[in-house]
């Protein structure tokens, strides 16, 4: 299974833009970025996922490296509400487990 | 309706009883998922039904014992567990296994206490 790592931590001030990074560099040509996220006492929710290109919907942007080893999970103003443990996941057509990774924690500062 | 319930909430039990936990989507979707999560650990993956078969098994202790009855409903049978089995358990749903480019839904868990 491809890899993915991301940094155990971050924290941003809120109503900022946040900038969450995933590397994959093993990441094969039919892989789907995934992300999800887990507030506390909660379980996952879906954010977004994407193949090649950029993606945009209502929760956040993902912005995919053109040569795809590497990904960033773009909320664009972060409340207090995103705080969270933010997973980023490649799944493949054949092997579409979705296998958690340890996930970066993201602290929202006031 | 996008939920996926999971019940009870909350569980205690002895390491000699018997309990199950169920988990119910009504989304139509036809793949269904157990996990386990430990304290401040990422979810691990034990089961995957799709098509109410089994279809993964993560190695998980015959002392878990899954149950697809219908494709709705999704049961995890407990007996004789270890204290060790303690954790949140997790119930998702997507719509089939050969579609993971969708979006999977998970319940809220029912947070397991063997004691």
């Amino acid at each position: 299974d491809a890899k993915t790592t991301q940094p155990n931590s971050m924290e941003s001030n809120e109503e900022e833009p946040v900038h969450l990074p995933c590397n994959h560099s093993t990441i094969s040509g039919t892989d789907y970025i995934h992300w999800y996220r887990q507030l506390p006492s909660q379980g996952p929710e879906y954010v977004i996922h994407g193949l090649t290109s950029n993606v945009n919907n209502r929760m956040a942007s993902l912005a995919i490296a053109e040569d795809r080893k590497s990904s960033t999970l773009i909320l664009h103003r972060a409340t207090l509400r995103d705080a969270a443990v933010y997973y980023c996941i490649l799944t493949n057509f054949g092997n579409e487990k979705l296998t958690f990774g340890t996930g970066t924690r993201l602290t929202i500062i006031p | 309706d996008t939920e996926v319930t999971q019940t009870p909430k909350h569980l205690v039990m002895g390491m000699t009883n018997k309990k199950s936990l169920k988990c119910e989507q009504h989304m139509g979707h036809r793949a269904m998922y157990w996990y386990k999560q430990k304290a401040k650990k990422p979810p691990e993956l034990m089961f995957v039904y799709s098509y109410e078969k089994l279809s993964i098994n993560e190695s998980v202790p015959s002392r878990f014992s899954p149950e697809c009855p219908n494709s709705s409903l999704l049961n995890l049978h407990l007996h004789a567990l270890q204290p060790e089995d303690s954790a949140l358990y997790l119930c998702a749903s997507s719509q089939t296994m050969d579609r993971m480019n969708t979006e999977a839904f998970f319940g809220q868990g029912t947070r397991l206490t063997v004691v």
